[in-house]
């Protein structure tokens, strides 16, 4: 169990375009979803916690207006990069935790490449 | 802030070889400790994860240490084989169980 799905696994699109990345946990409920950036040769950066229900909180640095989270059910978080430039490309990660957890351990999804020409 | 480092940035070493990874955090608050496995541009692999009224934890050839004192883990790797290359990434959480901060990484590769 704790599987963590995204899609699309890559996508590749044009300057000034948005982009949705789908994140879901497959079998069981996940009331805290986070979302990753990795760029090349570094580690991973938390840019938002989402939690169901709710707004997003993002870590500083992270532009809400840009970067547009909605966890609308306990399975599926949604990020869409609005109007996508090539620094935004980068390698998107995100992570479950399952809604009665006692470990806080959050479960990956296998990773969204962006590439924005 | 919490910073996590990890030393060696890069390792390789002959197949066969037992070997150990190092992590370093700077804020000693930490509800767990991870170890994940990450092959070149996919996700994460969840190795270990120690609690932190842990000391350590164990799988297969993976060891993995927790001294929250002093803001170090270790990652035991015995009898290495080809294909544990890969990069090895720690994470602490902290932020009430929220936040998780991954280290810098070290890069293996294990030689024939």
């Amino acid at each position: 169990g704790a599987v963590v799905s995204q899609h699309p696994s890559w996508v590749i699109c044009k300057s000034g375009t948005s982009v949705k990345i789908e994140c879901r946990s497959l079998d069981f409920q996940a009331t805290t979803m986070f979302w990753y950036r990795q760029f090349p040769k570094q580690s991973l950066m938390l840019m938002a916690t989402s939690n169901e229900g709710s707004k997003a909180t993002y870590e500083q640095g992270v532009e809400k207006d840009k970067f547009l989270i909605n966890h609308a059910s306990l399975t599926l978080s949604t990020l869409t990069v609005t109007s996508a430039h090539p620094e935004d490309s980068s390698f998107y990660i995100c992570s479950a935790r399952r809604t009665q957890s006692s470990y806080n351990e959050q479960f990956f999804g296998p990773g969204t490449r962006l590439t924005v020409l | 802030k919490q910073e996590v480092t990890q030393i060696p940035a890069a390792l390789s070493v002959p197949e066969g070889e037992n070997l150990v990874l190092n992590c370093s955090f700077t804020d000693s608050a930490i509800y767990n400790l991870q170890w994940f496995r990450q092959d070149p541009g996919k996700g994460l692999t969840s190795l270990l994860l120690i609690q932190s009224s842990q000391r350590e934890q164990t799988s297969g050839r993976l060891n993995a240490s927790l001294d929250k004192s002093s803001g170090r883990s270790t990652l035991y790797i015995a009898a290495s084989q080809p294909g544990d290359s890969a990069t090895y990434l720690c994470a602490v959480l902290t932020g009430g169980g929220n936040k998780l901060t991954f280290g810098t990484g070290t890069q293996l590769k294990v030689e024939l």
